[in-house]
């Protein structure tokens, strides 16, 4: 069963600082995994998605990479803004099936 | 953009009563989820379904919860009886393909059962 670890729990930066949040799982077995935003009280927002082939993923001021041997994802963000503000979730697939498992969580807060 | 459109937004329910939370997936996706998140918890997996019928489901999808495609553009969660606990956010997603190009979520409905 895929369980997924997101580390830290909770970050606050002042703005412009370049951070990485870290997501680990247990298993490697997986078809992809995406980073998604959530704002408070609201849906899911996808951000990026690495198959099981790729290393990394960019979009503009956001890189993921993917180790999936040893079951590991970072997400980095460049030049953080206070817009950036949000929960950041790491959800890869379970070994053998497409549904998504989900962490916890990084609560980012980016001060101005 | 393409979006996956949820309705209602936020729905209040007696215990015991039927609801059907509705979505509208991105119209070429085959792939349709269900998922939930309880106040301050993980988002869950409920259901996959594909080509009309459930491909996965949780053990939190028993038999007070059912999914259907009525016809080519809508895609239902219907809880039968609900319970306190069905109080939640439930998401809805859709994919074209399952390996290539990740899942569309929708806004999601918030579940208040009193």
């Amino acid at each position: 069963k895929q369980e997924v670890t997101q580390i830290p729990a909770a970050l606050s930066v002042p703005e412009g600082e370049n951070l990485v949040l870290n997501c680990s799982f247990t298993d490697s077995a997986i078809y992809n995994l995406q980073w998604f935003r959530q704002d408070p009280g609201k849906g899911l927002t996808s951000l990026l998605l690495i198959q099981s082939s790729q290393r990394e993923q960019t979009s503009g001021r956001l890189n993921a990479s993917l180790d999936k041997s040893s079951g590991r994802s970072t997400l980095y963000i460049a030049a953080s803004q206070p817009g950036d503000s949000a929960t950041y979730l790491c959800a890869p697939t379970e070994g053998g099936s497409e549904k998504l498992v989900f962490g916890k969580g990084t609560k980012l807060t980016v001060n101005p | 953009e393409p979006e996956v459109t949820q309705t209602p937004s936020h729905q209040v329910t007696q215990m015991g009563q039927e609801v059907i939370l509705r979505c509208v997936p991105i119209s070429n996706h085959l792939y349709f989820y269900w998922y939930r998140q309880i106040l301050g918890q993980k988002v869950e997996f409920l259901v996959s379904f594909y080509n009309n019928e459930i491909s996965e489901k949780s053990e939190i999808f028993d038999d007070q919860f059912s999914v259907e495609r009525p016809d080519g553009s809508n895609f239902t969660l219907k809880i039968r009886s609900t319970k306190l606990e069905d109080s939640a956010m439930y998401f809805c997603a859709s994919s074209d393909y399952r390996d290539f190009y990740g899942y569309t979520f929708g806004s999601g409905t918030r579940l208040t059962v009193v």
